[in-house]
């Protein structure tokens, strides 16, 4: 695999709490994306960036979300206030490079916002 | 109207069996195609790519129809560890993947 390891792997939180998810790529990339997965809804892009710049954020809900990406091995998603619709798996992941189509997602973080 | 559709399943079949999955999307300007595969409680995983021309992969055959904005994957002789859901993904552009909610396989013994 090629390695983009989140954290936590599991959050329960109240709502009204901030919600901190980690992402690091195991090598540096150029692109990394945030994706969330529900039933309901499936995976949906959050946000997606390029050289560390966010390109395209207009899947982020809300202002209530926001996404860094610091550095080319490391990017936050950031909830807060958390509500319990937030509910939700969060998935970060890292291109193979160029126009293959290919992800490669991390474990993903559950959260539930009671 | 998602702009990608797929019959959510489950799809349960024996062993052995051959089953296909469909899947329409809505954004003619879409540039390519692809399978995923999720099993439970993990993350997706590339399966394969599809392309007009028709594409095999062992026991897997994806297909894609630009005309009717359709896509297929063909399993046969299905194994018992091909149970999961599998994930219809088309590629906007600028690597931007717009994911359907996946159709689900139960193959049982």
């Amino acid at each position: 695999d090629a390695g983009v390891i989140q954290s936590p792997r599991h959050e329960v939180t109240e709502m009204g709490q901030e919600v901190t998810l980690r992402c690091k790529p195991i090598s540096g990339h150029n692109s990394l994306f945030w994706y969330r997965q529900t039933m309901m809804r499936g995976l949906e892009l959050l946000i997606y960036f390029n050289n560390n710049v966010p390109i395209d954020d207009s899947g982020m809900p809300e202002d209530r979300f926001s996404a860094k990406m610091p550095n080319a091995s490391f990017s936050t998603l950031k909830i807060q206030p958390s509500e319990p619709r937030d509910s939700a798996v969060y998935f970060c992941a890292i291109s193979a490079g160029g126009n293959t189509g290919e992800l490669f997602f991390g474990e993903g973080s559950r959260l539930t916002v009671l | 109207r998602k702009e990608v559709e797929q019959d959510p399943g489950p799809f349960n079949v024996p062993e052995g069996a051959t089953v296909a999955f469909n899947c329409t999307y809505s954004n003619s300007a879409s540039q390519s195609f692809f399978w995923y595969r999720q099993d439970c409680r993990k993350e997706p995983k590339l399966l394969m790519s599809v392309y007009s021309s028709g594409n095999e992969d062992g026991r897997f055959t994806a297909q894609l129809n630009r005309a009717s904005q359709y896509i297929s994957l063909l399993i046969r002789d299905s194994k018992l560890s091909d149970s999961a859901t599998y994930l219809c993904v088309v590629n906007r552009g600028f690597q931007k993947l717009v994911f359907g909610t996946g159709t689900r396989l139960l193959v049982s013994p």
